[in-house]
């Protein structure tokens, strides 16, 4: 089974700083991961996919990078709404794991 | 405007049965790859099952194969969740979510429907 680990858990930032999440599988997951966003209370959203792709409408201060094992979300100059959890994915024809999931909480 | 929508959550006793729906709109439902991803109280995201466009062909998480029935109706567009022999770590909402067209991503969330197993 592919096992996904996040770090950090939780990242504390202010807004209009850059951070970075960090996503590591325990096999190669072919660019098959995603990121997806999820703010309080509310529904989980598409963030980034195949490794690298925003989905319609996300800002371009996110991005996603990585490959094989280790994959990364950036988000450049952090905005107020930015503040939220954020999960990796993978994903293929039978199966999606997600990782522990990272809170951005306000510094 | 794609939209799902879950319903049939509620209260539950453990071990007992639930069968969750969700109404699929604005989108080719009868080639759509779907899914059922839940999420306990405080707690992360946990992909729970995903079905072929045909209905013919089921997948499972360890934690509910054997319990949950995955299954669909594409001619009312409609995706089903049967729920047997409940548990207490059941208890979370439950999201119906469409995968996209062009991979195996999940690129649509429903609203959810919360299960409570007590």
């Amino acid at each position: 089974d592919i096992q996904m680990t996040q770090s950090p858990s939780t990242l504390s930032a202010s807004v209009g700083d850059t951070i970075t999440i960090t996503c590591r599988a325990n096999k190669n997951l072919n660019n098959w991961l995603a990121w997806v966003q999820q703010k309080p209370g509310k529904v989980p959203t598409l963030l980034i996919y195949d490794t690298s792709i925003l989905d319609r409408g996300v800002p371009s201060r996110f991005s996603g990078s990585g490959s094989g094992t280790h994959f990364t979300l950036t988000i450049s100059s952090l905005q107020p709404e930015d503040f939220a959890t954020y999960y990796c994915q993978y994903y293929d024809s039978t199966s999606k794991t997600f990782g522990q999931g990272t809170r951005v909480e306000v510094k | 405007e794609v939209q799902l929508a879950e319903s049939g959550g509620g209260l539950v006793q453990p071990g007992r049965s639930l069968r969750l729906s969700c109404g699929a709109s604005g989108f080719n439902f009868e080639t759509s790859e779907m899914n059922w991803v839940r999420q306990a109280p405080g707690k992360g995201l946990e992909w729970i099952s995903h079905i072929t466009w045909s209905g013919r062909v089921a997948f499972y998480a360890d934690s509910v194969r054997g319990r949950f029935t995955i299954s669909r109706d594409n001619a009312k567009a409609e995706l089903f969740l049967d729920m047997n022999s409940l548990r207490a770590e059941d208890t979370a909402i439950y999201y119906c979510v469409k995968e996209s067209s062009r991979g195996y991503y999940l690129d649509m969330w429903g609203q959810g429907t919360l299960v409570t197993v007590s």
